[in-house]
């Protein structure tokens, strides 16, 4: 079954600090893979996708993720947290077949940022 | 331009009640969802509408209908209201193009309380 896990309940980095966000996902073909930003009583923002191709991209906002087949990973990393940045991430990968197109999300990551 | 909206933001109501959730999507997409995320910010699908017919259907209480009256609306009617539909749930929408992804768009959620 498609799956997607998101080890990181909550982590707290410092204002500047390097940030990698883990997700680690189960499926039979290759994957659609997403990131999702929610800040506080907002919706979701697509922060950067893999389709297929370079392993490496590039997203908003100074996010970048790699997709490593051989992991089943998918992990978010950013070089300098920025308070803003203090929010909700999800993991998700879209899953394909037939007439059905739906996102499965991981359980979130909280990131909290220190001044 | 609000690209996909959601009405009421929020819903507080008693349990029993029935109630409804309009959302609406000015892109152009043939398809909506909608998403459910939970007190603990777990996200899954609910319903998916392509051209107005139900694609997916995941197992979701016979008490909650959705509606599609054209491509550009999805609502979702809830009857006899329980403590365990407290949630947000989010509308989406994408173009479906056979076993492709294309990108969804989320809405702003309703936070739906039920005393």
């Amino acid at each position: 079954a498609q799956s997607v896990t998101q080890p990181d309940i909550h982590i707290t980095v410092s204002e500047g600090a390097s940030l990698e966000l883990r997700c680690n996902y189960s499926y039979g073909a290759t994957p659609y893979l997403f990131w999702y930003v929610q800040s506080p009583g907002q919706g979701l923002q697509l922060l950067l996708k893999y389709f297929s191709g370079d392993t490496l991209v590039q997203g908003i906002k100074g996010f970048e993720a790699e997709f490593k087949r051989s992991q089943s990973s998918f992990n978010l990393r950013k070089p300098s947290v920025h308070w803003s940045d203090a929010a909700e991430y999800f993991c998700a990968v879209g899953a394909t077949g037939g007439a059905t197109n739906k996102l499965i999300f991981g359980t979130g990551t909280l990131l909290a940022v220190q001044p | 331009d609000t690209a996909v909206s959601q009405t009421p933001k929020y819903l507080v109501t008693q349990m029993g009640n029935d109630k409804s959730i309009k959302c609406e999507q000015n892109l152009g997409h043939d398809t909506m969802y909608w998403y459910k995320q939970d007190s603990k910010k777990f996200l899954k699908i609910m319903f998916s509408y392509n051209n107005k017919e139900l694609i997916i259907n995941e197992t979701v209480p016979n008490r909650f209908s959705p509606k599609s009256p054209d491509k550009a609306h999805l609502n979702l009617h809830i009857n006899s209201l329980e403590l365990g539909d407290s949630a947000v749930y989010f509308c989406a929408s994408s173009l479906l193009s056979g076993g492709a992804w294309n990108e969804q768009f989320f809405g702003p959620g309703t936070r739906l309380t039920v005393l």
